[in-house]
């Protein structure tokens, strides 16, 4: 299976702050690459695919770059309600899809 | 708009069988894939298996041989079973349309993604 790592595992800011953060694949799996927003007790949501297209929706402040095997979604001007838990999912070659462990992004 | 909503027992007993149903509203199964996914409290998320509408199956090789995803398009459900539970699959168990493939014109890039989710099902596993 593809082991995907992100980095850092938690990270506070303020807001109107930027934040980065990182997905490192162990193999490269060219742009097949989703980032999701998840709140505490609710579902995931997709923000980004395709390692930097924008999914229907999401405000313009979320950026995703990155190909190969190294990959970063990009916040800028921080707002509250981005405090949540981020995750990196590839889906290189079809099943297994496999997850990062996550970020836990919060606002001072 | 499309709309999951997840049910079953909140509380399966060791070495017994998880079964939960996912309700879609608000659009039809057909020609999509649905997964089931799930998070054990505090960590995070693993991918357990697909199916399509006209029946076919993938599952996470880590759990195939306890996993059984099935669908009946007709009444828009789709159910999984797992099979000889721990305490190791406590987990919130999530359904979700997907995978779906997106595609961007603009770059030509394209991935698979998970893009409806239903709000989950606490499932604990416990004497």
């Amino acid at each position: 299976d593809i082991q995907m790592t992100q980095s850092p595992s938690a990270l506070s800011a303020s807001v109107g702050d930027k934040v980065t953060i990182t997905c490192r694949a162990s193999q490269t799996i060219d742009s097949s690459l989703n980032w999701y927003q998840q709140k505490p007790g609710k579902a995931p949501k997709l923000l980004i695919y395709a390692a930097s297209s924008l999914h229907s929706g999401v405000p313009s402040r979320f950026s995703g770059s990155g190909s190969g095997s190294d990959f970063t979604l990009t916040i800028t001007s921080l707002q509250p309600e981005d405090s949540a838990t981020y995750y990196c999912q590839q889906s290189y070659n079809g099943p297994p899809y496999t997850f990062g462990q996550g970020t836990k992004l919060e606002i001072k | 708009q499309v709309q999951l909503q997840e049910s079953g027992p909140g509380l399966v007993k060791p070495s017994e069988t998880l079964s939960l149903t996912c309700a879609v509203s608000g659009g039809s199964m057909n020609n999509y894939f649905w997964s089931w996914i799930r998070q054990p409290p505090g960590k995070g998320l693993e991918w357990v298996g697909y199916i399509y509408h006209m029946g076919s199956t993938k599952y996470n090789p880590s759990l195939k041989s306890r996993v059984t995803i099935s669908i009946d398009a007709s009444k828009n459900q789709s159910s999984l079973r797992l099979s000889s539970v721990s305490a190791d699959d406590t987990a919130v168990y999530y359904c979700a349309r997907g995978p779906v493939r997106y595609h961007d014109i603009l770059t030509g890039r394209g991935s698979e993604a998970f893009d409806i989710w239903g709000q989950g099902t606490m499932v604990s596993v416990s004497s």
